[in-house]
């Protein structure tokens, strides 16, 4: 089952502009990650906010997490051609026997138009 | 440095035939890992987990089955394709020591079921 949803599932901006991405989850979890997919690849991890952490900064990336609301978002600044792709959340949780699952959403799909 | 790899990259298969996929991690000991399909603009599906050899969990059921012969090998199989399983099929893996673990994927699979 999913236990992310990222909203909005599509988003179109200008160069230049800001993104926002927003992530739901429904039950606890160890850590919250954000992914990004170019299409037709592989994912790629961009960052990693932990259960006790409420925001976190990588270059133009920004996340935020609100447990009590069980949702993140993830903002990219000044963005650009190359940020074209799919953004997806990863939920962290323990799966037994010491191992941890990650759980994915069904993406927001960005579009920058140059 | 750790590396995955996942073939063959592109795949077209008439249905009822056998379907075998691998994947291999190199560069780490005891990873957990991991097979996801991919819907054609949907999120990721996870199929099945790894902690260890000779250890699978399925999370949907279905006509695909994975086995782990080796610390670092993961295979996805089918005796008999449907339709339905055409889709674009990631492996990836995890540290299974910290919670805070990233995951790594491979570079997918196209499989398309004629």
């Amino acid at each position: 089952s999913q236990q992310g949803e990222e909203d909005p599932q599509a988003l179109s901006i200008q160069e230049g502009e800001n993104a926002t991405m927003n992530c739901s989850y429904k039950t606890s979890i160890n850590n919250l990650q954000w992914y990004r997919q170019n299409s037709g690849r592989g994912l790629v991890h961009l960052i990693l906010i932990r259960s006790n952490e409420r925001e976190k900064h990588s270059g133009r990336l920004r996340v935020t997490l609100d447990t009590s609301k069980k949702s993140s978002s993830l903002l990219i600044t000044a963005s650009r051609a190359a940020d074209t792709a799919s953004y997806f959340c990863a939920t962290s949780v323990g799966s037994g026997a010491g191992s941890y699952q990650l759980t994915f959403g069904k993406g927001t799909k960005l579009s920058v138009i140059p | 440095s750790q590396t995955i790899h996942q073939w063959p990259a592109t795949l077209v298969q008439p249905v009822g035939s056998p379907l075998s996929l691998e994947c291999t991690v190199e560069g780490t000991s005891n990873p957990n890992l991991y097979w996801y399909r991919q819907a054609a603009g949907r999120g990721l599906q996870l199929l099945f987990y790894s902690v260890g050899i000779g250890q699978i969990s399925s999370e949907v059921p279905q006509n695909l089955s994975a086995s782990r012969p080796q610390d670092r090998q993961f295979i996805l199989s089918s005796k008999k394709l449907l339709l339905s399983d055409s889709g674009f099929y990631l492996c990836a893996w995890s540290g299974s020591l910290y919670v805070d673990t990233e995951a790594f994927f491979g570079q997918g699979t196209r499989l398309t079921v004629v």
